[in-house]
């Protein structure tokens, strides 16, 4: 069975930093591009980035650009983003997902408030 | 960035009624198009990806269709469970955006 399961988020201030992690299992991940995706309270889908298989190529959505980096550890099976420089526009649901979009995680919230 | 619209934003429609959402792309993407449905508190369940191929174990009543810039969600005859919100993602070019959704309702 698929699994993505994702951790790390939380409450933190504006200006700190969160890791988010994303822990797969069922399938051969390695061979997988992954996304972030997240979504804001009461609005929709925001693609944020993706990191290919082999960790060659990494994208980022502009609003996160130079506050967030993918990365990938395919001997432990587990994909992360490392966030920045947060902002309250940063609060959302994060999932992780396959970069098809046939695998996804059940989401984590991340709110950034003083 | 390449924008895709959804029409309608909200549709009202009842058990048994044919139901077609829209996704229009700002410039071609080939078939590099996804439709997701997604649940309150649910993470988006994949429908439909290539533009008209039927993930597995999605039922025959959703079809997709189109390809350039204009796509189409057809739900056949809408059940129950139908009711969700739907999306459509470009998988073309990054950033790989979303529309911004059409939630289906009684």
């Amino acid at each position: 069975e698929v699994q993505l399961l994702e951790s790390g988020g939380g409450l933190v201030q504006p200006g700190g930093s969160l890791r988010l992690s994303c822990a797969a299992s069922g399938f051969s991940f390695n061979n997988f591009a992954m996304t972030w995706v997240r979504q804001a309270p009461g609005t929709g889908l925001e693609w944020v980035s993706t990191i290919t298989g082999s960790s060659g190529g990494t994208y980022y959505a502009d609003s996160v650009k130079g506050r967030f980096t993918i990365s990938r550890d395919n001997s432990k099976n587990t994909l992360y983003l490392q966030m920045n420089s947060l902002r309250a526009e940063d609060t959302a649901v994060y999932y992780c997902a396959s970069r098809r979009g046939d695998y996804w995680g059940q989401g984590t919230l991340v709110t950034v408030s003083s | 960035d390449i924008q895709l619209t959804q029409s309608p934003s909200f549709l009202s429609a009842s058990v048994g009624d044919r139901v077609t959402i829209t996704c229009r792309a700002s410039q071609g993407i080939s078939s590099y198009l996804a439709w997701y449905q997604q649940k309150p508190g649910k993470a988006p369940k994949l429908l439909i990806y290539d533009a008209s191929t039927l993930q597995s174990g999605v039922p025959s009543r959703f079809s997709g269709s189109g390809s350039g810039t204009e796509f189409t969600l057809t739900i056949s005859s809408l059940q129950p469970e139908d009711f969700a919100t739907y999306y459509c993602q470009q998988l073309n070019s990054y950033p790989q955006t979303f529309g911004q959704g059409t939630k289906v309702e009684v």
